[in-house]
Parts: structure tokens; C-alpha cells; sequence
């Protein structure tokens, strides 16, 4: 069974700091999205990540993705209460039809 | 632009009763999904339908039945709602898993 842990789980930070989320496997995957979601809305994306080593940014966002495709994470600088949501990773592999999903980060930025 | 469209946006049921929930998209993609999302567990795989006329179980696929109607509507039904279906519910669409695009979830009570 592939895994996508994502941690933290939770993280409530002040506005104008940084900070970084993970997503980690064993498994190797051909891509890996993160989406984030919104209360009472479905996930968006934000990026997808094809390539070992891939670093993209997305204004204060920075996603990179593992060397061995095996991991991402996600960086972001001065936070804003805009960024508040719940941030998903998912990993692409196999028959290309479907995604394995991680439990998601839900991040608060406090004003 | 209205992408993925599902409804009812919110249900109560009572143990035992049927619902069907629906969607459709007009973004003309050949993959449909229903998800389920619950606390701290991320987003789990129900069933899929690749292309129109296929059906696939997902990660957790008893108690729902699903029907891949035309290239547009892809609708889940539980025929004997139990209180273990207590979630939010929702319907995507993609090309491949490339990107998924998510309909505005389904929040369902079973009493």
C-alpha cells in the first residue's frame, strides 16, 4: 500500500513568518500536485512537480520535489491570513488514472 | 465556467434511507471520481470511472454504487445509509489524474 505522510498536521503561525510543510513516501511517484482547500470548497491546485529535483514558485510559495521523487515540500515566506487553508499533497503513479493522497496540513496565519 | 457542479450541497438521512448525489462536469474530461473526505484522513478514493461506460472500485468502496451515465455525469448512491457515511462527499474530473478539478462537496448527516 503507497503512503503519502504529510506533517505537520496542523500549524498555527503568525503572520509574516515562514514555513514549511512536508510530504513524505517510500514510493516513487512520476508527479506529485498540492492543492489547497478552502472551508466548504473542494481542493484547488496550486502546482504539479514532474521532475527529481524541480523547485517551483508560485510568488511566496516554493515547492520542490525530492531528488528521488519520493518526497516534496512546500515553503512558505512571510505568511499571510490568505495563505489559511488546508494544504493536500498527491502523488501520481500507476495506471495514471488515479492519485494517492496525503492527510493534508491545516495551516492558520494569524493576523 | 461552471467546471465540476455536484448537489446537494448538504443531506441529512436517517439510518437505512437512499440518496443519490450528483455531478457533472463540462470541462469534456474522460476520468470522473467521488471522494470522501473525513477528519485527518485526507481524501479517500471511493470509486473512479476512467472513461465513460467503466467503473472502478476505489480505496473504500462498500455500501456506494456508482453510474457513469454519459461523458458528463458521473452519480453515487447508497442504497442503505449507515452513520459510518457521515462525510463530506466529493465529485472530481481530470485528464489522466494530470489535474483534478473538484466539485464543491456534498456535507452528509446519517442520523
Amino acid at each position: 500500500t503507497q503512503l503519502l505522510e504529510q506533517s505537520p498536521q496542523f500549524l498555527s503561525i503568525q503572520e509574516g513568518e515562514n514555513l514549511t510543510v512536508y510530504c513524505n513516501s517510500s514510493s516513487v511517484f512520476s508527479s506529485l500536485q498540492w492543492y489547497r482547500q478552502e472551508p466548504g470548497e473542494g481542493p484547488v491546485l496550486l502546482v504539479t512537480v514532474v521532475t527529481g529535483g524541480e523547485v517551483k514558485k508560485l510568488k511566496r510559495l516554493t515547492f520542490q520535489f525530492g531528488d528521488a521523487r519520493k518526497d516534496s515540500s512546500l515553503h512558505i515566506t512571510a505568511a499571510q491570513p490568505g495563505d489559511t487553508g488546508l494544504y493536500l499533497c498527491a502523488g501520481a503513479w500507476g495506471s495514471n488514472y488515479q492519485l494517492i493522497w496525503g492527510a493534508g496540513t491545516k495551516l492558520i496565519i494569524k493576523p | 465556467n461552471a467546471g465540476v457542479t455536484q448537489t446537494p450541497k448538504f443531506q441529512v438521512l436517517k439510518t437505512g434511507q437512499s440518496m443519490t448525489l450528483q455531478c457533472a462536469q463540462d470541462m469534456n474530461h474522460n476520468s470522473m471520481y467521488w471522494y470522501r473526505q473525513d477528519p485527518g484522513m485526507g481524501l479517500r478514493l471511493i470509486y473512479y470511472s476512467a472513461s465513460e461506460g467503466t467503473t472502478d472500485k476505489g480505496e473504500v468502496p462498500n455500501g456506494y454504487n456508482v453510474s457513469r451515465l454519459n461523458k458528463r455525469e458521473f452519480s453515487l448512491r447508497l442504497e442503505s445509509a449507515a452513520p459510518s457515511q457521515t462525510s463530506v462527499y466529493f465529485c472530481a474530473s481530470s485528464e489522466f489524474a494530470k489535474r483534478m478539478f473538484f466539485g464543491s462537496g456534498t456535507q452528509l448527516s446519517v442520523l
